[in-house]
């Protein structure tokens, strides 16, 4: 198993030029995220799913759009990008966390290799 | 306003020793958290977990140790290596309908010196 992919690893773009990055699962799990991880700003979530054709807002989702047209696959496109998103970008994706009262049931994400990106 | 804290931004510890990670959280609804490693140019990976109805998980080297009424965590790790030096984020999550969320630290730069 490949656990979760990312493509591109790298990339540079000039401002108010698009692109989209790819996250891939073969874990069968019907959650998955996007992050951003700034230095000393940890972990920001910007856009997840719940399932194949649903996507939801995180906390910092302005300037970005998802689509989750396949279960194992979800993207994260800029439409026009601008310096404030140079960032590295993690997906992960989780199984469907246990709906029940009192503490969580076990919820770990597993995360990509990560996408460096440079906004210039 | 942050809800998970880490208030040291780096730990340099020597190999043999002990390293403690410390966690501080302010929303009393989290009941789960977490714990995740990561190195330089690669994802976190889950390291350890604790629910809230405990107070203690140990896991090899790696202890979590849960002080509710502090809303404190710490992370223990008996003895250090040199392959532990990475960056360890704390996270939580809460029960309902927003369980799937996880709530991230800043982050501990841990160095271990050989």
């Amino acid at each position: 198993n490949a656990g979760v992919t990312q493509t591109p690893k790298f990339r540079v773009l000039k401002t108010g030029q698009s692109m989209t990055l790819l996250c891939a699962q073969d874990m069968n799990h019907e959650y998955m995220y996007w992050y951003r991880q700034d230095p000393g700003m940890g972990l920001r979530l910007i856009h997840y799913s719940v399932g194949e054709g649903t996507t939801a807002k995180g906390e910092v989702p302005d300037g970005y759009n998802v689509s989750r047209l396949k279960k194992q696959n979800f993207l994260l496109g800029l439409e026009s990008a601008a310096p404030s998103q140079t960032s590295v970008y993690f997906c992960a994706s989780s199984y469907r966390p246990q709906q029940r009262q009192g503490p969580s049931s076990y919820n770990e994400q597993f995360f990509g290799p990560g996408t460096r990106l440079t906004v210039l | 306003d942050q809800q998970v804290k880490q208030n040291s931004p780096s730990l340099s510890v020597q190999e043999g020793r002990i390293s403690i990670l410390n966690c501080d959280y302010t929303n009393s609804m989290f009941d789960y958290f977490l714990w995740y490693k990561k190195y330089p140019a690669e994802g976190p990976t889950f390291l350890i977990s604790i629910s809230s109805i405990k107070d203690k998980n140990e896991d090899g080297r790696f202890t979590v140790f849960l002080n509710k009424s502090a809303k404190h965590l710490s992370l223990h790790i008996v003895p250090s290596q040199p392959g532990d030096s990475a960056v360890y984020f704390c996270a939580a999550s809460a029960s309902g309908g927003s369980n799937y969320k996880l709530t991230f630290g800043k982050g501990t730069l841990l160095t271990v010196n050989p």
